[in-house]
């Protein structure tokens, strides 16, 4: 099963506005990640936010992270063509040597010009 | 520098045969790790490699297996396809996975 799952799973704006998606998961956490793909091809990693972190920007991306509601949210703002595609949260368990990353099943956003 | 490269872009078998997917890490990275992206839906976790021993592995059944080569290139072996083995599937590697994974451009699966 998928340990993240990213709300809304589909979503539309307009260019110059924000866009806003969500991600919870199940278990304990060593970091959290989040992923851009493109068009079916390959993922870009865009963000990581450790569970000791609240919060975390990078150029037009706002990540925050809630370890007591196991949450996180995405926020792109300015949005422009080029941001259209799907992104995927991503989860690295903690305690263990399972270095794998569970990803949710993505939120596809959709910027109008 | 070059990034994560995947051969072939497209495969097509049809059912019943075997087909064999091949990845070539970031120079410097001794983790390999397969997913497996069906039509529309999230990234399933098939298989993890690092310095040639297989570390992880998702639930998966056995007719998907691969190695990790000394050069830390790696195949994904799929024995015995099924139509629902169509999918994208894509290659990452990393040399600590607790900073992020660098993913190939995949390859696309087509069972007939």
């Amino acid at each position: 099963s998928q340990q993240g799952e990213e709300d809304p799973q589909a979503l539309s704006i307009q260019e110059g506005e924000n866009a806003t998606m969500n991600c919870s998961y199940k278990t304990s956490i060593n970091n959290l990640q989040w992923y851009r793909q493109n068009s079916g091809r390959g993922l870009v990693h865009l963000i990581l936010i450790r569970s000791n972190e609240r919060e975390k920007h990078s150029g037009r991306l706002r990540v925050t992270l809630d370890t007591s509601k196991k949450s996180s949210s995405l926020l792109i703002t300015a949005s422009r063509a080029a941001d259209t595609a799907s992104y995927f949260c991503a989860t690295v368990g903690r305690g263990s040597n399972d270095y794998k990353l569970s990803f949710g099943a993505g939120t596809t956003v959709t910027v109008r010009a | 520098e070059a990034g994560v490269t995947q051969s072939p872009t497209h495969l097509i078998k049809t059912r019943g045969q075997q087909a064999t997917l091949r990845c070539s890490p970031i120079s410097g990275h001794t983790s390999v790790y397969w997913y497996q992206q069906a039509l529309g839906l999230g990234l399933q976790f098939l298989l993890w490699y690092d310095e040639g021993e297989e570390r992880n592995r998702g639930n998966f059944p056995p007719r998907f297996s691969g190695r990790q080569f000394p050069n830390y290139s790696s195949e994904l072996n799929v024995n015995a396809l099924e139509l629902e083995d169509s999918a994208l599937y894509l290659c990452a590697s990393s040399w600590d996975a607790l900073a992020g994974l660098y993913f190939g451009a995949g390859t696309r699966l087509s069972v007939l």
